[in-house]
Order: C-alpha cells, then structure tokens, then sequence
C-alpha cells in the first residue's frame, strides 16, 4: 500500500521568510498529489493539485509545489510566507482513482 | 446550505454504545466521502458514495462500520459497540462530478470520544 511522509511536524518561520515543506509517497505508478489546508477554525481546504503536464503546479495564495518522479516528491514551496498562512497542510497522494492517502500534516506557524 | 455540514461537532460517548454521525453534503455533489483523523496521524478513507454505484467501502476498519446515503443525499456513519480507539475526529467531504478525489470540500467534522 502506498504512504506519504511529511517529515517537517511543526515549522516556524518569520514572515517573509520562504517556506518548503517536504511530502514524499512510496508508489512506483502513476500517482496524482494534492496538498490541502486548514486555517485555524476553517475547513480542509484544497490549496492545488497535479494529475499531469507541467510538473510545477500553482496554487491559491501565492503557492506552489513541483513534482520529481525520481525523487518521490511533492514539495510545497512559497518564496515569501505571512502570518495569514499559519494554518497545517497535509499531502495526499490518489494512486488508481482509489481513495486518497493524506500525510499526518505540517503545522506552520508563521510569526509576525 | 454553502457548505458541508456535519452534527454533532462534539460527541462523547461510553464504550460499547452506538453512535450515529451526520453528513450534509453541498447541494448538487454527487460524490461523499467518510474520513476520521486520529490525534497526530493523517486523515484515514472510510468509505465513499458517488451517485448511484456501489459505494466504495474498502476503508471501513472492522464490521462495526457502516455508512449509508439515503436520496443520494445525507449520509449517517454508524459505529456499533464503540471501542476507545474509534475515538477521533470523523470528517466528511464532498465533491461535484464523476471524477473521484477532483476537489474534495470538507466539514467541520465530529469529535467522537469514547470513554
């Protein structure tokens, strides 16, 4: 069965300062990534998604993630974090349209 | 109503009870999805409905599971005989379209504590 790592529990970071948060998966397939968010007292929100093409994706506020196949990875990246991003971001990798496997998320705590 | 609703957002239970949670998916969305996130772990599939099919039950962690969507509509998720380690947050999803896993919106979930 597949899994997703994110090794990075807990960030901390002042604003301005970029931000990389690392999501690897174990499948050999064909694999699609999502990254979603949650700000705090708000729902799971869809923050962007690769299903193919491009293997640098955008997303919403500013966000980013790339794709590279030979490493795993779907890293999150944002050159210049506020303290409006504090919020936890989860991985998830959708392997043969089954059900999404999600990482055990990345709080992010942004400073003013 | 704008999004997807659950009840309760709070349920303490005491083991070996049955419980029943609720899921309102957004008007139009074809799709619903079951899943429960532990203290400190990733959010866990149940189950998932689209349309008409069969739904997908493969997450279901034993037979004291159970999820039905009546009218293609509201789900309930049923936990029988609850143990102390079904204590979690459970959240519903929904998503427009055939296309599973395109766009999940989530609820607020239920926190089921078992005591």
């Amino acid at each position: 069965a597949q899994s997703v790592s994110q090794h990075n529990h807990h960030v901390i970071l002042s604003e301005a300062a970029s931000l990389e948060l690392g999501c690897n998966y174990s499948y050999g397939g064909t694999v699609n990534l999502f990254w979603y968010v949650q700000y705090p007292g708000q729902h799971l929100q869809l923050l962007l998604k690769y299903f193919s093409g491009d293997p640098l994706v955008k997303g919403i506020k500013g966000f980013e993630a790339e794709f590279i196949k030979s490493k795993f990875s779907f890293n999150l990246r944002k050159p210049s974090v506020q303290w409006s991003d504090t919020a936890e971001y989860f991985c998830a990798v959708e392997t043969g349209r089954r059900a999404l496997t999600f990482g055990s998320g990345t709080r992010l705590q942004v400073q003013p | 109503g704008a999004g997807v609703s659950q009840s309760p957002s709070n349920k303490v239970t005491e083991k070996g009870k049955d419980v029943e949670l609720r899921c309102d998916p957004i008007s139009g969305h074809t799709a619903l999805y079951w899943y429960r996130q532990s203290l400190g772990q990733g959010l866990e599939f149940l189950i998932y409905f689209q349309g008409n099919s069969a739904p997908d039950k493969s997450g279901l962690p034993s037979d004291r599971f159970s999820a039905e969507r009546t009218g293609g509509s509201v789900s309930t998720l049923t936990i029988q005989r609850t143990q102390q380690e079904d204590s979690a947050v459970y959240l519903c999803a929904s998503s427009l379209g055939d296309r599973r896993n395109e766009k999940l919106f989530f609820g607020s979930g239920t926190q089921l504590s078992v005591l």
